[in-house]
């Protein structure tokens, strides 16, 4: 089983609030990514990391933020959150050169009220 | 033209059915080609990995390949109620691109 971790796994917010999702991982992966699950549809990447002080945007856009201040911790923030960000948050991790290969945590499920 | 095409549609078969799901993808780019599962409430895992065309075997379960086609399959043979899980494919360029996943349940 992988070792990377979510918290929390299930979190229900009132609008407006700001909110960190935790992730971390013992692995020593240097990349580290953040997708979006909705139901039915496909996996998109928000943010991804090549490592400490590296934060990328993805494919899908996203009003959320990113922060790698150490290898194995990679948290997603949101300033004020919305209806429109209830969504599963997936966290995952690769090494550098196999990206083909990722470990993924249980994710987090959000619901924005 | 999404770049992974993959039909979500559930699929439900009796225990020891081949399972056979399939992807086509439009970017020739592409070089890997994973299969990830996925149970209810987990995050996926990665399942089959190939990279040329062809056929991989894992036990019960089959990844074939098809460049020319932009084509690719898993096969699950012998399927087993713990087998009952979504069904992802993905392939690599620069980045991973998924598929939507198929949900599959194998019933006693």
């Amino acid at each position: 089983e992988a070792d990377i971790y979510q918290t929390p796994r299930y979190l229900v917010i009132g609008t407006g609030k700001k909110i960190t999702l935790e992730c971390s991982q013992t692995m020593g992966h240097d990349k580290m990514y953040w997708y979006q699950q909705d139901p039915g549809m496909e996996l998109h990447l928000i943010h991804y990391s090549y490592g400490v002080n590296s934060t990328e945007k993805g494919d899908l856009s996203s009003e959320s933020t990113v922060s790698r201040i150490r290898t194995e911790h990679f948290p997603l923030t949101l300033e004020s959150a919305r209806p429109s960000h209830t969504s599963q948050y997936l966290c995952a991790s690769s090494e550098m050169d196999n990206q083909e290969t990722q470990y993924f945590g249980p994710g987090t499920r959000l619901l924005v009220l | 033209q999404k770049e992974v095409e993959q039909d979500p549609g559930p699929l439900s078969v009796p225990e020891g059915a081949i399972v056979s799901l399939n992807c086509t993808y439009s970017n020739s780019a592409f070089q890997y080609f994973m299969w990830y599962r996925q149970y209810s409430r987990k995050g996926p895992e990665l399942l089959m990995y190939t990279y040329s065309s062809g056929n991989k075997e894992d036990g019960r379960f089959t990844a074939q390949v098809d460049k020319s086609s932009k084509y690719i399959s898993l096969f699950i043979r012998d399927s087993q109620p713990s087998d009952s899980a979504t069904y992802l494919c993905a392939m690599s360029g620069d980045r991973l691109a998924f598929g939507k996943g198929n949900q599959v349940v194998v019933i006693p």
